[in-house]
């Protein structure tokens, strides 16, 4: 299956401070998805990520919260913004990995603690 | 939007005894059908799917059931084994592959030995 690079793993980090995510594919996706999911819940769709177009928010997300770049094929960063308690979550990327039957392959995740 | 709910929340059973976890969807242009299991710490993997051309998709002890007329499918485990403890989720996208999911909220697997 295709590998997923995501750095940092985790991190701790103070209240109205940014965090940028980053993810490297090890080959070429025309769409990588950014995921949250809080402590023991379920994951949630923050936003599709596409190569030379603005990416795509799902309701309840926004960009000025939420940047998401895009520069090339295999790589994506997501960008948590002026950061509040509440924001404290593991943040996953992944891609539809056409290795895996085209389902998702994620990242091996970012916890972020908000203090 | 798409809609996905599953049942049960919780099961656990004995090591040897089958294991039952269905979802519900509400969007019928839904096509693709995946399960992923997350152990604790980790990220989601991809265990089996399914696409709406199909009823019954099987490989080894994991098997899935799909019916399109009443928007439900389910993961069936047979012979569990405590490696089969973790967290189970369901999902569903519109179009023939993990395009846009919308996930279930869960259902946690313990297996007794």
């Amino acid at each position: 299956s295709a590998v997923i690079s995501q750095k940092p793993s985790r991190d701790i980090c103070q209240r109205g401070t940014s965090l940028t995510i980053q993810c490297q594919v090890d080959s070429q996706v025309t769409m990588m998805f950014w995921y949250r999911q809080q402590p023991g819940q379920s994951l949630t769709l923050i936003a599709t990520a596409n190569q030379g177009s603005e990416a795509t928010y799902e309701s309840g997300f926004v960009i000025d919260k939420f940047p998401i770049s895009r520069p090339n094929l295999t790589f994506s960063t997501l960008t948590v913004s002026n950061m509040s308690p509440e924001d404290s979550s593991i943040y996953l990327c992944s891609v539809a990995d056409q290795t895996a039957n085209y389902g998702y392959t994620f990242g091996s995740g970012t916890r972020l603690t908000v203090v | 939007g798409e809609n996905v709910e599953q049942h049960p929340s919780t099961l656990s059973v004995q090591e040897g005894d089958s294991a039952v976890i269905k979802c519900t969807y509400s969007d019928s242009a839904s096509n693709y059908f995946p399960w992923y299991k997350q152990e604790l710490g980790k990220r989601p993997q991809l265990i089996i799917d399914i696409r709406s051309n199909v009823g019954e998709k099987k490989d080894q002890r994991i098997a899935v059931t799909l019916n399109k007329t009443a928007k439900h499918f389910s993961l069936h485990i047979t012979e569990t084994q405590p490696e089969d403890s973790a967290v189970y989720f369901c999902a569903a996208s519109i179009g023939t592959n993990a395009g846009k999911s919308t996930f279930g909220d869960g259902t946690t697997l313990t297996v007794k030995p």
